[in-house]
């Protein structure tokens, strides 16, 4: 059992330089996220997509940008990182659409580190 | 606005005791309300969700969680905790209007269960 993979699991990075975080689901759900996690923040969501060519911005959006060419896959980019977007990112998606009542699946995360 | 707080960073409990998880929600209409469970260096774990009906909410692992509508709390409990019940807790509301798993995350709390 699969359900969502994320790619890399850890990651040290340079300010300025771009980075790419990967997800792909097998779940064939319509819906997926990108939150990120910080101490004392829970998680707040960055970018959503609620089905395949559509995306949009959450809560905390400006620094990162997503793309949602097909269902399973959506990366999050960084186009210049920030030591403030240190941080752990969680990919998760949902069903989508009626039979969605909110309930999550998360992948295990990708730890960056901007220096 | 809508916000979810949990207003302890940490909860300890001595095994086979019962645990109190406190969660309280400000939202506009019918809240649909979630607890997730993190364990060390993983992802986010679903464990129960309130949409409607009952206000005693039986989820995984034998917690179970009520819903207050007068308080807008929804408190998560186990009515005897195990040491490996020990984790990161976090309420969430479901942003409306949303057809979608667009959540809002309280900050929180660490449960310590200890033998």
């Amino acid at each position: 059992i699969a359900g969502i993979t994320q790619a890399p699991t850890s990651q040290i990075l340079a300010a300025g330089r771009r980075m790419t975080l990967r997800c792909t689901q097998d779940m064939r759900h319509n819906a997926m996220y990108w939150y990120r996690q910080d101490l004392g923040l829970g998680l707040r969501l960055i970018h959503y997509s609620n089905t395949a060519g559509t995306t949009g911005k959450g809560e905390v959006p400006d620094g990162y940008s997503v793309s949602r060419a097909n269902t399973d896959d959506f990366p999050l980019t960084l186009a210049s990182a920030v030591p403030s977007q240190t941080s752990v990112y969680f990919c998760a998606s949902s069903p989508g659409g009626g039979r969605d009542t909110g309930e999550l699946f998360f992948g295990e995360g990708s730890r960056l580190t901007v220096l | 606005a809508q916000s979810v707080a949990q207003p302890e960073d940490q909860v300890n409990v001595a095994e086979g005791n019962p645990l109190t998880v406190k969660c309280t929600y400000s939202v506009s209409g019918n809240p649909y309300l979630f607890w997730y469970v993190q364990y060390p260096n993983r992802g986010l774990q679903f464990l129960l969700k309130y949409i409607t009906g009952d206000n005693l909410v039986k989820g995984s692992y034998g917690f179970e969680a009520e819903f207050n509508k007068s308080q807008t709390s929804f408190h998560l409990k186990k009515p005897s905790a195990l040491v490996s019940d020990s984790a990161l807790y976090f309420c969430a509301v479901r942003v409306v209007p949303s057809n979608t798993g667009k959540l809002i995350f309280g900050q929180g709390t660490t449960l310590q269960v200890k033998p």
